[in-house]
């Protein structure tokens, strides 16, 4: 059974550029987060998706960031434009459902370079 | 505001040690606990759930135990090896309010295990 897969694994860009991450989840997962990891902040979500609807966007630092999930096979977080503070490493999460005894399944990351 | 605290923030230990890892949370209206893994450059792999109405799980050589009403958790190891070396992070799943569905994390132990 293949993992949550993310696309690239790692991502070097210069300011102001628009950056494009890709997230396939594991088949059968009706939920999918976008989560941003730091050294000062450690792993903080930023939206989540139940059957493609965006359900808790609260997270998502400015406007100048978006995902969506235009299928339940595939979802992208979009940053335009990047600034450096934006460097980070970008996990994609899915999981069959939130409530009781269903672990979150994480994805290799994206690791996201800001010039 | 949920806070997950994690104690210690990093262990060294000798090969063969049994050793207990802390969790502890702020606010007891949770789905479940999880205990991740994290190794370099890599995504979080699940090692334990316990729901909110559980007391502790086991697997091979990790059991982990929850206490809501005190808002803490414990991983315990027992028998650590080399290949045990990661950091560990626990997350508690929101069970309602505005965090709903959401996992907060807490920062993270990085643990070592030396031959």
């Amino acid at each position: 059974d293949a993992g949550v897969i993310q696309s690239p694994r790692h991502e070097v860009t210069e300011m102001g550029q628009e950056v494009t991450l890709r997230c396939k989840p594991i088949s059968g997962h009706d939920y999918l987060f976008w989560y941003r990891q730091t050294m000062m902040r450690g792993l903080e979500l930023l939206i989540y998706f139940n059957n493609n609807v965006p359900i808790d966007d609260s997270g998502m630092p400015e406007d100048r960031f978006s995902a969506k999930m235009p299928n339940a096979s595939f979802s992208t977080l979009k940053i335009q434009p990047s600034e450096p503070r934006d460097s980070a490493v970008y996990f994609c999460a899915s999981s069959r459902h939130i409530q009781g005894n269903q672990p979150q399944h994480f994805g290799d990351g994206t690791r996201l370079s800001i010039l | 505001k949920q806070e997950v605290t994690q104690i210690p923030a990093a262990l060294s230990v000798p090969e063969g040690e049994n050793l207990v890892l802390n969790c502890s949370f702020t606010d007891s209206a949770i789905y479940n606990l999880q205990w991740f893994r994290q190794d370099p450059g890599k995504g979080l792999t699940s090692l334990l759930l316990i729901q909110s109405s559980q007391r502790e799980q086991t697997s091979g050589r990790l059991n982990a135990s929850l206490d809501k009403s005190s808002g803490r958790s414990t991983l315990y190891i027992a028998a650590s090896q080399p290949g045990d070396s990661a950091t560990y992070l626990c997350a508690v799943l929101h069970a309602g309010g505005t965090s709903y569905g959401k996992l907060t994390f807490g920062q993270g132990t990085i643990l070592t295990v030396h031959p």
